[in-house]
């Protein structure tokens, strides 16, 4: 099955620096890749996701970029601010038959 | 307006009982899971139901058995609970096994 690896585990940036979170996945069929963000006593909510016919996809400060020949994918957040910080997940899936979880990175954005 | 709920948000038991979790989506979504987070944040998939039938059984112990009355409902019932059975549960829906998914707000569970 689908093994997704995510690093680091544990990131602290100052506010209005850039933030990134990087995940690899082992199985070439994987084509969609979301990833979530999950605050403090809540469930994750999407933030942003990616097909694998598509390189980069941005939504405002947030940022996807996929590479499918070294199968890795990354979240680029920039200009933190201290609502960002938060557990977040990548996840990679086979048309969405089966979702496979990174093991979260946990985001703290000092003031 | 509130998309994926459950039921109860807090659940303190006593090893050995049977406990229900309930979830509801008001989305139409087809598709609803049941995922089990633990202590280290992990977020592992348990069951997975398309239009009321099962679709995924990940390794769980036959311990815990999904039902599905109506495709707008996933509950999960747990027999005889353990200590290890202490976690977050998350009921999730998504519109078709092809789309992303929409997450509950969590069942946290805690085995005396």
């Amino acid at each position: 099955g689908e093994n997704v690896e995510q690093h680091p585990s544990t990131l602290s940036v100052q506010e209005g620096d850039s933030a990134v979170i990087k995940c690899t996945y082992s199985d070439s069929a994987s084509n969609y890749f979301p990833w979530y963000k999950q605050e403090l006593g809540k469930g994750p909510q999407l933030i942003i996701d990616i097909r694998s016919n598509v390189g980069e996809k941005k939504d405002q400060r947030i940022a996807v970029t996929l590479n499918k020949t070294a199968k890795h994918f990354s979240l680029h957040i920039t200009e933190t601010q201290p609502e960002d910080s938060a557990v977040y997940f990548c996840a990679a899936s086979i048309f969405g038959n089966q979702f496979y979880f990174g093991t979260g990175t946990s985001l703290t954005v000092i003031p | 307006d509130t998309a994926v709920s459950q039921t109860p948000k807090y659940l303190v038991t006593q090893m050995g009982n049977d406990k229900s979790i309930k979830c509801e989506q008001n989305l139409g979504h087809d598709t609803m899971y049941w995922y089990k987070q633990d202590s280290k944040k992990f977020l592992k998939i348990m069951f997975s139901y398309n239009n009321k039938e099962l679709i995924i059984n990940e390794t769980v112990p036959n311990r815990f058995s999904p039902k599905s009355p109506d495709k707008a409902h996933l509950n999960l019932h747990i027999n005889s609970l353990e200590l290890g059975d202490s976690a977050v549960y998350f009921c999730a829906s998504s519109p078709a096994t092809r789309d992303t998914q929409y997450f509950g707000p969590g069942t946290r569970l805690t085995v005396l």
